[in-house]
Order: C-alpha cells, then structure tokens, then sequence
C-alpha cells in the first residue's frame, strides 16, 4: 500500500510569484484534504476535494486554490505570494466523504517566501 | 467554533518516564478525536484515535481516552523512549456537512533524555 506523496520536499519562490504543490494521494483514496502549517503551530485546514470538485474551505482567500485530477491526486496553487505564506504544506487523503473519515498526511512541501 | 488546547511545551522528561500530556476541547455534537505525531522535519503520523465517548484509543504503548464530561483527550505512556521526542497534536475532527476538517492544538514538544 502506497502512502501519502508531496512534491517538491522543498521550495523557495519570491514575493508576488505563483506556486503548484502536488500530492498523491494513499492508495484506493479518494477525498484529499490541504492544511497550512506555520512555524511553531497547529496545522490550519486550506479545503478539501472530492470528486475533482472543493468539498469545503477554510479561512483562506481565493488565491489558494486547488484541482482534484481523475486518479485522486491533488495540486495546490498559491497565486501573488507574500512573506506570511512561508509554511509546510501537508496533504491529507481519506476514504469517502461523510465528514467522519480518518486523513492520513503526506511528508509536506516545505514552502519559503522571499 | 470547534476549537482544541493543549498543555504547553516543551516536555522534558528522563527515559522510562511517566508521559501525560493534556487536551481538551470544545465543540458541538460528537468529534472524533485524534492524536498525531510529528518528528523533526517529517509530516503528521496518526497515532491513535477515538470516534465516541469511552472509547480508548491505543498505539506503540499510548493511550487515550475520549471523556465527553471533561471534554478531554489526554495522551498517556508508561515509559516513554528517547525515541518518542516529537511534536504531538491533538485534533478533533470537524464534521460540518460532508466536508471533514480537522482542527489541531498548537501541539507539546516532548524531549526524553537518555
């Protein structure tokens, strides 16, 4: 069983550019979930998809947006970067869409914002 | 809101020590509650889980009981290894339709000492 995949590991971008983050989700998932993970604290829910459609969003504006592909597999797009989006990105997928499946995460991209 | 707290870090603790680390957490209806680990540059890893009250959730020597009249979650182990530094998180997973969002504690560094 394949578990949850990120690309890249790492990446580094200015302020004002646009950046993709991949995932591939575990094995017969799928529902994948994007969270937010700033220095020092809890991940923050980006949104989620199912069905190559967004399934619920957090508090976070347009210019995170995201696709959901035929094979489950996710990207994240950041548009106009600024300094406050430097974080670990992670990537969660689950089974269904009941809202009570248990995500299981990725290893992250590691995002800097110069 | 949903929301989750846990006990402030760091923890410091010698080898074979006694391991408690607190959360609670308000919400409304019955979350499934959650804890995830994370080691130094390395994504989330499901540790254990509970989704109703009395359930007691269990892992690698861990424990956690879901305690819906104290709205708690602790994490316990009898004998932590130097092997368990990490960052640990409580969650709770929010199901609001069929979009399920996890909300995370701004997590418990823990350090054992050989």
């Amino acid at each position: 069983e394949t578990g949850v995949t990120q690309s890249p590991t790492h990446l580094i971008k200015t302020r004002g550019q646009q950046v993709t983050l991949r995932c591939s989700s575990q094995s017969g998932h799928n529902t994948v979930s994007w969270y937010q993970q700033a220095l020092g604290q809890g991940p923050q829910f980006i949104f989620q998809y199912y069905r190559e459609e967004e399934n619920g969003r957090g508090n976070f504006p347009p210019r995170f947006s995201g696709l959901q592909f035929p094979n489950y597999s996710s990207e994240l797009n950041v548009n106009a970067l600024e300094l406050d989006d430097s974080a670990l990105y992670l990537c969660a997928s689950s089974l269904g869409v009941t809202g009570k499946e248990t995500q299981y995460f990725g290893p992250g991209t590691r995002l800097l914002v110069l | 809101g949903d929301s989750v707290t846990q006990m402030e870090g760091p923890v410091t603790l010698s080898e074979e020590a006694f391991l408690t680390i607190n959360c609670t957490y308000t919400a409304t209806g019955y979350p499934s509650l959650f804890w995830y680990v994370q080691y130094p540059g390395e994504g989330l890893q499901l540790l254990l889980k509970a989704t109703k009250a009395d359930d007691k959730g269990s892992n690698k020597g861990f424990e956690a009981t879901y305690r819906k009249e104290t709205t708690s979650f602790h994490l316990e182990k009898g004998s932590v290894q130097v092997s368990d530094s990490a960052v640990y998180f409580c969650a709770l997973l929010h199901g609001s339709g069929n979009t399920g969002k996890l909300i995370f504690g701004q997590g418990t560094t823990l350090q054992v000492k050989p």
